[in-house]
């Protein structure tokens, strides 16, 4: 099994700019969770999909970010425009509706933003 | 009050001791709970889940759930300069919400 794929693996941008980062979940499992890493707050969800759908996006910093699941095997995270207090490390992570806590993670994203 | 609370370590220990990994946590809601592992550079991954009050054993790792004194502890027999990472306590709630509260994390560093 492929696990869980996050492109691109590493990101350096200009503030400004507009940023996306993606996310293949494993196969089969129905909810899908964006994290943000950093060294001052640790890791902490961003917003999270049940089967496509938002379910809570509370985390979600500001306007600037924006999430998409159109399907089953795809997810997107945007920036716009990015800021260099965005730096940090991306993280997405699916589960099956059985043990939705049992959460597998992707390699992740570490974004630079100068 | 953080929902969960961990010390940041690091906890050093020598190889062959027993590491002792604490977690608090603010929701008493919470009923089940989750170890998680993340090597320096990496992604973290689920080594311990924990549902009852009592202990949970898996190999070398032993999880202890107390929920009235809103405390779960992880246990590592035998620490190994492998076990050497940063462990990641997270609650989950019996609400359906299926998004996990992270603690920050305890650094533990195993010496040889």
């Amino acid at each position: 099994d492929a696990g869980v794929i996050q492109s691109p693996r590493h990101e350096v941008t200009e503030m400004g700019q507009e940023v996306t980062l993606r996310c293949k979940p494993i196969s089969g499992h129905n909810s899908l969770f964006w994290y943000r890493q950093t060294m001052m707050r640790g890791l902490e969800l961003l917003i999270y999909f049940n089967n496509n759908v938002p379910i809570d996006d509370s985390g979600m910093p500001e306007d600037r970010f924006s999430a998409k699941m159109p399907n089953a095997s795809f997810s997107t995270l945007k920036i716009q425009p990015s800021e260099p207090r965005d730096s940090a490390v991306y993280f997405c992570a699916s589960s099956s509706g059985l043990s939705y806590y049992e959460q597998y993670f992707g390699p992740g994203t570490r974004l630079t933003v100068t | 009050q953080k929902e969960v609370e961990q010390n940041s370590g690091p906890l050093s220990v020598p190889e062959g001791a027993i590491a002792s990994l604490n977690c608090t946590y603010s929701d008493r809601g919470s009923q089940s709970f989750f170890w998680y592992r993340q090597y320096s550079g990496k992604s973290p991954e689920l080594i311990m889940s924990i549902y009852s009050n009592g202990d949970q054993e898996d190999g070398r790792f032993t999880a202890q759930l107390n929920k009235a004194s809103q405390y779960v502890s992880l246990l590592i027999r035998d620490s190994q300069p492998s076990d050497s990472a940063t462990y990641l306590c997270a609650p989950g709630l019996d609400t359906g919400r299926r998004a996990l509260t992270f603690g920050s994390g305890t650094r533990l560093q195993v010496q040889p």
